[in-house]
């Protein structure tokens, strides 16, 4: 079965750093999404993208936070300036047609902030 | 409120009990998707639905869209169903996510 691929596994960074989050998506599939989950609660969605460009974003996803797919496989979250509260599992997902088709998951980065 | 409910939060069982899990949800849907979170953190979508009833092995999903429910049924729990099993509904552009129900199965 296809699957997505996730770097790194965990990322340990200072608060205030860069970090960039990167996920190989199933190869044909054109919708990518990036969710989270803060330790011991529910996943939440962070953004959607299609075409090269954003589709949605949710409240969470501020000028901190973007997204891109730099060389047309992988697909990056960057978090510009992390703070405490951005310690969490991030998950990518490429569905093949969207969030109302079959999620294909990564297997999450564990981003922990200190 | 949650615009995604599972209960139970937490579910014990003996190895071959048959498990039910239910969610209910009070936004529009195109679609309802149950997903198993290992131990690990790692993901798997089991099922994705949009009406009536589905089944994969031992497992079974129902909706309701009238009711806006949903169920996850296993038959013959086994200890290695244990996981988080997660209720997640498709809106616009995204998946809104229950808290999760804990499974644990003794042998």
């Amino acid at each position: 079965e296809p699957e997505v691929t996730q770097t790194p596994s965990h990322q340990v960074t200072q608060m205030g750093q860069e970090v960039i989050l990167r996920c190989v998506p199933i190869s044909n599939h054109l919708y990518f999404y990036w969710y989270r989950q803060i330790l011991g609660q529910k996943v939440e969605f962070l953004v959607s993208f299609y075409n090269n460009e954003i589709s949605e974003k949710s409240e969470i996803f501020d000028d901190q936070f973007s997204v891109e797919r730099p060389d047309g496989s992988n697909f990056t979250l960057k978090i510009r300036s992390t703070k405490l509260e951005d310690s969490a599992m991030y998950f990518c997902a490429t569905p093949s047609g969207g969030a109302t088709d079959t999620q294909y998951f990564g297997p999450g980065t564990r981003l922990t902030v200190l | 409120k949650n615009e995604v409910e599972q209960s139970p939060q937490n579910l014990t069982a003996q190895e071959g009990e048959f498990i039910t899990i239910n969610c209910s949800y009070s936004v529009g849907i195109s679609a309802l998707h149950w997903l198993q979170q290992h131990p690990g953190g790692g993901i798997v979508s089991l099922f994705m639905l949009s009406s009536g009833k589905k089944k994969h092995g031992r497992l079974i999903a129902t909706i309701n869209i009238q009711e806006k429910h949903s169920s996850l049924h296993i038959t013959a729990s086994h200890p290695r169903d244990s996981a988080v099993y997660i209720c997640a509904v498709s809106n616009t552009d995204k998946l809104i996510f229950g808290t999760g129900t804990r499974l644990q199965v003794f042998p």
